[in-house]
């Protein structure tokens, strides 16, 4: 079956340092992915719609300066927390559909990256 | 818009027995449904999830969930549960097969009593 490949699957990392996580789709091309954030306890919000080739779309209320998201090719997007800070420690989930399936093929997801950041 | 929401943080069953998670949904459109599972430091896997069609929608392990349009609720079940089965699960809804815009609701985790 498809499948989505996120890394690190951890991190930790001083406030003010940056950290980029990837995903990847490894058997098939995603020509959108998308970005979630889950924190303890709660449930997960789609942060931004990264598309390959233009600019990620971000929901309201996430700073697009801060996280930096940039999807290079069919099979990559990557996701970059900007000048960290511990309230940006959070389990990170990014998702992706296989484009020669159309709308209608299902989300897939990576095992997600938990950030600390100290 | 659509929202979700899951009566139960947390469920305990005794291995074996009935397996009954609640998901109640709102929805303007008609909603496409979806239950996921997460195991501890893991991203989501696809349960089962409802289009169209038969409102009785069989999943992976031996779940299953009946849409209820009437109680506007998306029940997931297993008849006995096994160890393995302990993890996150949530529901979601989108207004379109495979959107995006799924919405979640904020999960139950199912504890398993040997």
């Amino acid at each position: 079956g498809a499948v989505v490949s996120q890394h690190p699957s951890w991190v930790i990392c001083k406030s003010g340092t940056s950290v980029k996580i990837e995903c990847r789709s490894l058997d098939f091309q995603a020509t959108t992915m998308f970005w979630y954030r889950q924190f303890p306890k709660q449930s997960l919000m789609l942060m931004a719609t990264s598309n390959e080739g233009s600019k990620a779309t971000y929901e309201q209320g996430v700073e697009k300066d801060k996280f930096l998201i940039n999807h290079a090719s069919l099979t990559l997007s990557t996701l970059t927390v900007t000048s960290a800070h511990p309230e940006d420690s959070s389990f990170y989930i990014c998702s992706a559909r296989d484009a020669a399936g159309g709308g209608n093929s299902p989300l897939h997801f990576g095992n997600g990256t938990r950030l600390t950041v100290t | 818009a659509q929202s979700v929401t899951q009566l139960g943080s947390h469920v305990s069953v005794s291995e074996g027995a009935l397996v009954l998670l609640r998901c109640n949904y709102s929805s303007s459109v008609p909603p496409y449904l979806f239950w996921y599972v997460q195991y501890p430091n893991q991203g989501l896997q696809l349960l089962l999830k409802y289009t169209t069609g038969a409102t009785l929608v069989k999943g992976i392990n031996g779940f299953e969930a009946e849409f209820k349009k009437s109680e506007t609720s998306f029940h997931l079940t297993k008849p006995s549960a096994h160890m393995s089965d302990a993890a996150e699960y949530f529901c979601a809804v989108s207004d379109q097969t495979g959107a995006n815009n799924l919405f979640f609701g904020t999960g139950t985790r199912l504890t398993v009593i040997p």
